[in-house]
């Protein structure tokens, strides 16, 4: 399995662009997270589904951040419009759901945002 | 909430040296605790689960325990080398599935 792949790995773009993080995760995981990695915050989850729905967006900084899963291969994070303090790496990360939560999350090689 | 709190921040040590670091939690309200090794420029690479409390595991120079009792977690490397420098994190994984990270330990292995 080639793991899980997220494009593209770097991203620059300026102020008030729409941005979309694409994300390809395992085959057969159920799982599928979203997080932001940040030296103010370190890693951070942003959303995550299950059986490609969502299942917890609380961590989703605001309305400018929105995340689908239209199938089990392909999730999106979308930022419209960025901003210079999106500027970050995402990461995308999925996992089986294995009984008593011992299930280990795989993580994509990341995409870094920079917004000018 | 789950917390979970790493130390030391960052680690120096020469080659060959053996070393430790550590991670706590306040609370046992968790089902597994995560390890994984995170190298600069790279994704978060899976290192360990663990559940039961007085679980040991290990992989080659690197072991990790549990003690949910007293509420920590010890990761050792024997005899380290410089490729095992990178950012060693711990994470707790609650029912809801999703990982609660520390802020990490940020291991440099001199030459």
């Amino acid at each position: 399995d080639a793991g899980v792949i997220q494009s593209p790995r770097h991203e620059v773009t300026e102020m008030g662009q729409e941005v979309t993080l694409r994300c390809k995760p395992i085959s057969g995981h159920d799982y599928l997270f979203w997080y932001r990695q940040t030296m103010m915050r370190g890693l951070e989850l942003l959303i995550y589904f299950n059986n490609n729905v969502p299942i917890d967006d609380s961590g989703m900084p605001e309305d400018r951040f929105s995340a689908k899963m239209p199938n089990a291969s392909f999730s999106t994070l979308k930022i419209q419009p960025s901003e210079p303090r999106d500027s970050a790496v995402y990461f995308c990360a999925s996992s089986l759901d294995l009984a008593g939560g011992t299930d280990t999350q795989y993580f994509g090689p990341g995409t870094r945002l920079t917004v000018l | 909430i789950l917390n979970v709190e790493q130390s030391p921040q960052s680690l120096h040590v020469q080659e060959g040296d053996s070393t430790n670091f550590t991670c706590s939690f306040p609370s046992s309200n968790f089902y597994a605790l995560h390890w994984y090794r995170w190298e600069t420029a790279k994704s978060p690479e899976a290192l360990f689960v663990m559940t039961l409390n007085g679980d040991e595991k290990k992989k080659g120079r690197i072991s990790a325990t549990l003690n949910t009792k007293e509420g920590y977690s010890y990761l050792y490397i024997k005899g380290s080398q410089p490729e095992d420098s990178a950012t060693y994190l711990c994470a707790l994984s609650g029912s809801a599935r999703q990982l609660t990270f520390g802020s990490g330990t940020q291991l440099t292995v001199l030459p």
